[in-house]
């Protein structure tokens, strides 16, 4: 079965300072596409980074990074310099090749002022 | 920008009546998706649409269905409310093939459904 496993449901992290957001995998395909996305309180999912799997480096945007471990099926998030307004649901997603998106159970993160 | 439209952002219904969700895209996507949002469980595919009149299940396809009669818009049916489809709901639009597979999805902003 194709999976995608968010372990932590919530995390908590000082302004400033940086989270990492935890996710894994499970598919034997070897071309897919990961994401992650953003749903701040009553509003809009918004994608934030997306990870093509045959690229060997991390994509990054701006604050936000992966860390993309293709073997061990691993794509984590990292947000640096967390700002309030990065407090919202994070959401793992994996199209595992195809055009529809398989999502993880969501991270809740608190910026704690 | 992508606009993904869903009309009703907040419904109460009774068990047993008939329920339609609408949405509209405005960006010309081929594809067009229903999610179904629960706390613990994250977001799950109810049915996926990538043109006109064409249609396919996702994970949780019982008790519902779709309609897409024109391409900028994607109906989701509850033939019969229950209780059980409490839940929120989001309807999403991408570009289809041959850009295919890993173009952005775009989201509505959901549909809050109670059933009582």
């Amino acid at each position: 079965a194709q999976t995608v496993t968010q372990s932590q449901p919530e995390m908590s992290v000082q302004e400033a300072e940086t989270v990492t957001l935890s996710c894994t995998y499970d598919t034997s395909e070897s071309d897919y596409y990961l994401f992650w996305y953003k749903q701040p309180p009553s509003r809009q999912m918004i994608l934030v980074i997306r990870q093509e799997a045959y690229k060997q480096q991390n994509a990054t945007e701006n604050r936000f990074s992966v860390n993309f471990q293709k073997a061990a099926k691993s794509f984590s998030l990292k947000i640096s310099d967390s700002q309030l307004g990065d407090a919202a649901m994070y959401f793992c997603a994996n199209n595992f090749g195809n055009e529809k998106l398989t999502f993880g159970t969501g991270t809740r993160l608190t910026i704690i002022p | 920008d992508v606009k993904v439209t869903q009309s009703s952002r907040y419904l109460v219904k009774r068990t047993g009546e008939k329920v339609f969700l609408e949405c509209v895209q405005d960006m010309d996507h081929e594809n067009m998706f229903w999610y179904r949002q629960d706390p613990g469980l994250g977001l799950r595919l109810i049915y996926f649409s990538y043109d006109v009149k064409m249609k396919e299940k996702g994970d949780i396809p019982e008790g519902y269905s779709v309609s897409r009669e024109k391409k900028e818009r994607f109906s989701l049916i509850l033939e019969s409310a229950s209780t059980n489809q409490t839940s929120m709901y989001l309807c999403a639009s991408s570009l289809g093939s041959p850009q295919g597979a890993g173009n952005t999805i775009y989201f509505g902003e959901g549909s809050w459904l109670t059933v009582v």
